[in-house]
C-alpha cells in the first residue's frame, strides 16, 4: 500500500519570504499523480497544485511550485512571496494512475505566516 | 460547472443515535464519490468510495456505512453512533477515467460531535 509522509507538523514563514514544505511517499508503481491541498481555518479542502509522475518538468501555479524528485520519491511544495492568506494546513496526496481512484493523504503541515 | 453540496454543516448527536450525512454533486455524471474523515488537526482517512450506483468500497471496518442510491448522491450512515465517530467528515468527487489526472473536489464538510 502507498504511504505519504509529511515530516514537518508545523512550519512558519515571514510574510513575503519563501517556504518549502516536504513530502515523501512510498510506492512500487511507476505511474501516479501527486497533489498538494490547502485547508484554511474554514476547513474547506482546496487544490493547490498537481503533478504527473511521467512528467519531468516541475508543476507551477503562480507563487506555488513543486520540486518533484521521482527517484527519491520526494514531492516538496515551495511557496514564494508568502502572504497572510497562505496560512493553512497543507496536505500532500498520492493517487495511482492505474489501480484505483482513491487519494492517500499525508498527515499535514500547519503553515503559519508571520506579518 | 460542477458543484458539490454536503449537509448538514454541523451536527451534535448523542451516543447510540442514528446518523445520516448527505452529499450531492451537480454538473457531472457518473462521478467517483468519496467519504473521508478527519480527526482534529490530523490527515484525512478514506472511509468509503463508490465508482457507480450501488457500488461501495469500504476502506476501514467500523460503525459506519455508505450508500449511493442515485448517480450523484452519496450517503454516510450509522445505526448507532459511538463517541469515536466524532470528527470532520468530507465528501468528495472526481472524474472516473483512470490515467487522467483528475483531482478530488471536496464539499465544505460536516463537523460531527457525538456526546
Amino acid at each position: 500500500a502507498q504511504t505519504v509522509t509529511q515530516s514537518q507538523p508545523e512550519m512558519s514563514v515571514q510574510e513575503a519570504e519563501t517556504v518549502t514544505l516536504s513530502c515523501t511517499y512510498d510506492t512500487s508503481e511507476s505511474d501516479y499523480y501527486l497533489f498538494w491541498y490547502k485547508q484554511p481555518p474554514s476547513r474547506q479542502m482546496i487544490l493547490v497544485i498537481r503533478q504527473e509522475a511521467y512528467k519531468q518538468q516541475n508543476a507551477t501555479e503562480n507563487r506555488f511550485s513543486v520540486n518533484f524528485q521521482k527517484a527519491a520519491k520526494s514531492f516538496s511544495l515551495k511557496i514564494s512571496d508568502s502572504q497572510l492568506g497562505d496560512a493553512a494546513m497543507y496536505f500532500c496526496a498520492y493517487r495511482s494512475a492505474t489501480s484505483g481512484s482513491r487519494l492517500t493523504f499525508g498527515e499535514g503541515t500547519q503553515l503559519t505566516v508571520n506579518p | 460547472s460542477q458543484t458539490i453540496h454536503q449537509w448538514p454543516a454541523t451536527l451534535v448527536q448523542p451516543v447510540g443515535s442514528p446518523l445520516s450525512l448527505e452529499c450531492t454533486v451537480e454538473g457531472t455524471s457518473n462521478p467517483n464519490l468519496y467519504w473521508y474523515r478527519q480527526a482534529a488537526g490530523r490527515g484525512l482517512q478514506l472511509l468509503f468510495y463508490s465508482v457507480g450506483i450501488g457500488q461501495i468500497s469500504s476502506e476501514v471496518p467500523q460503525n459506519l456505512s455508505a450508500s449511493r442510491p442515485q448517480d450523484r448522491q452519496f450517503i454516510l450512515s450509522s445505526k448507532k453512533l459511538l463517541l469515536s465517530d466524532s470528527g470532520f467528515y468530507l465528501c468528495a468527487w472526481s472524474r472516473v477515467r483512470l490515467g487522467v489526472n483528475s483531482p478530488l473536489h471536496f464539499g465544505n464538510g460536516t463537523r460531527l460531535t457525538v456526546t
